[in-house]
This record gives C-alpha cells, sequence and structure tokens, in this order.
C-alpha cells in the first residue's frame, strides 16, 4: 500500500456542484495533515490544515478520519476557478516537518 | 512579504555543467526544503535544512548540494547536469507546524 493515496481522477463536475474528494494513509502513527491545491505549471499552495476536529473555511470543509485513516475535502458551490489539482500532505511524525508525504493529486475540472 | 523567491524560472543546460538554483525567504521559517516535481511521480524532497548551517537529505538526493549559510537563503546546487534532471524544482519554507510555502518554481531542461 503507498504511504499516501489519492484518486487521480478527473473529477469533471458542473459549476455549483459539490465534490468531495479522499485522501488514505497507511502509518497510523501520522501526526498532521494538509490539502494543498496546484494549478497547472504553478507552485502548490496550502489550502487546508487538517485538524482531528475538522475543519471549515468558506466553501471549503477538510475532515480526517483516523480509525478509517483518511483525510477528505469538500468543495461545495463548485467555482470554475476551482478547477485545479489538490493534493493530499501527511506528516508521519510529530515535529517533524521535514518529510512530509505528498500524495500524487486530484483532478478537479469544473465545467460551465 | 516576497514569501518564497526561486530564481532562475527557466534554465537550459548542456550535460555535465553544473549550476546553482536560488531560493530565499522573508518569512523567517527555520525549515526550507528542496523539491523536484516529475509527470506522473508527485513532489519528490531532494535536500532540507532545519536552520542555518544545518541541512539533511531527503528521498532523492544524489547529484545535488545544498549549503545553509543564514535562515533566508537555501541554494540547490547540480553538480554535473545530466539528462535525468530535467524537472520542474520548488523550494518550500515552512512553519513548524508544516505548514510549507513554495516558491514560483524553476523549469530546467538539460540537453
Amino acid at each position: 500500500r503507498k504511504e499516501v493515496e489519492q484518486d487521480p481522477g478527473p473529477f469533471n463536475v458542473p459549476e455549483g456542484a459539490t465534490v468531495a474528494f479522499n485522501c488514505t494513509y497507511s502509518n497510523s502513527a501520522s501526526q498532521s495533515f494538509f490539502w494543498y491545491r496546484q494549478d497547472c505549471r504553478k507552485e502548490p499552495k496550502l489550502l487546508m490544515s487538517v485538524y482531528s476536529s475538522g475543519n471549515e473555511d468558506g466553501r471549503f470543509t477538510a475532515q480526517l478520519n483516523r480509525a478509517s485513516q483518511y483525510i477528505s475535502l469538500l468543495i461545495r458551490d463548485s467555482k470554475l476557478s476551482d478547477s485545479a489539482t489538490y493534493l493530499c500532505v501527511v506528516n508521519p511524525k510529530a515535529g517533524n516537518n521535514r518529510k512530509l508525504i505528498w500524495g500524487l493529486g486530484t483532478s478537479l475540472a469544473v465545467n460551465p | 512579504n516576497a514569501g518564497v523567491t526561486q530564481t532562475p524560472k527557466f534554465q537550459v543546460l548542456k550535460t555535465g555543467q553544473s549550476m546553482t538554483l536560488q531560493c530565499a525567504q522573508d518569512m523567517n521559517h527555520e525549515y526550507m526544503s528542496w523539491y523536484r516535481q516529475d509527470p506522473g511521480m508527485g513532489l519528490r524532497l531532494i535536500h532540507y535544512s532545519v536552520g542555518a548551517g544545518i541541512t539533511d537529505q531527503g528521498e532523492v538526493p544524489n547529484g545535488y548540494n545544498v549549503s545553509r549559510s543564514t535562515t533566508e537563503d537555501f541554494p540547490l546546487r547540480l553538480l554535473s547536469a545530466a539528462p535525468s534532471q530535467t524537472s520542474v524544482y520548488f523550494c518550500a519554507s515552512s512553519t513548524s507546524q508544516g505548514e510549507q510555502y513554495f516558491g514560483p518554481g524553476t523549469r530546467l531542461t538539460v540537453t
């Protein structure tokens, strides 16, 4: 099993739709989790940190399920500008953010 | 606040040439990293640093050197470029909680 796995997609959704991505991780001791977005030929940008209690930022909601070892990202009311690749990142060690484990990303295309 | 800056944006090298990719950050972060990104491979860690004077190897360090003489700067040196080093290179600095901030990247082609 890969350390961090994501469905590569692509997810094609109409504007206004709700879409959810999951990301599974293999190390049950992993400490912290993040979602990044990456536009074509650009650098990854931090979207959200994922907290144990779950967190929400506008149209975006992130959840952590430690029992099943996955994190999720929910996007409501999708916009054209949400089209991007969404990368899941796992920090396997407490206090050690040097060797984060990156997923390969899930591609999202929001269509008019 | 410029965040993380990288130069150059594009570079073409011939096999065997050496060069240095520059990276600087103005967020006073202790942690800095270099990644390469290739199609289908995701981001792979080359080298990282936890503070001035301290560096360590990541997943794919061969063919690259780094140094960290100041908190702000973290240059990556290609010793003798090879076609396998054709890639996009990203520098990142991160908070102690692991939130990483990336530079715009350097697109390197080795012929």
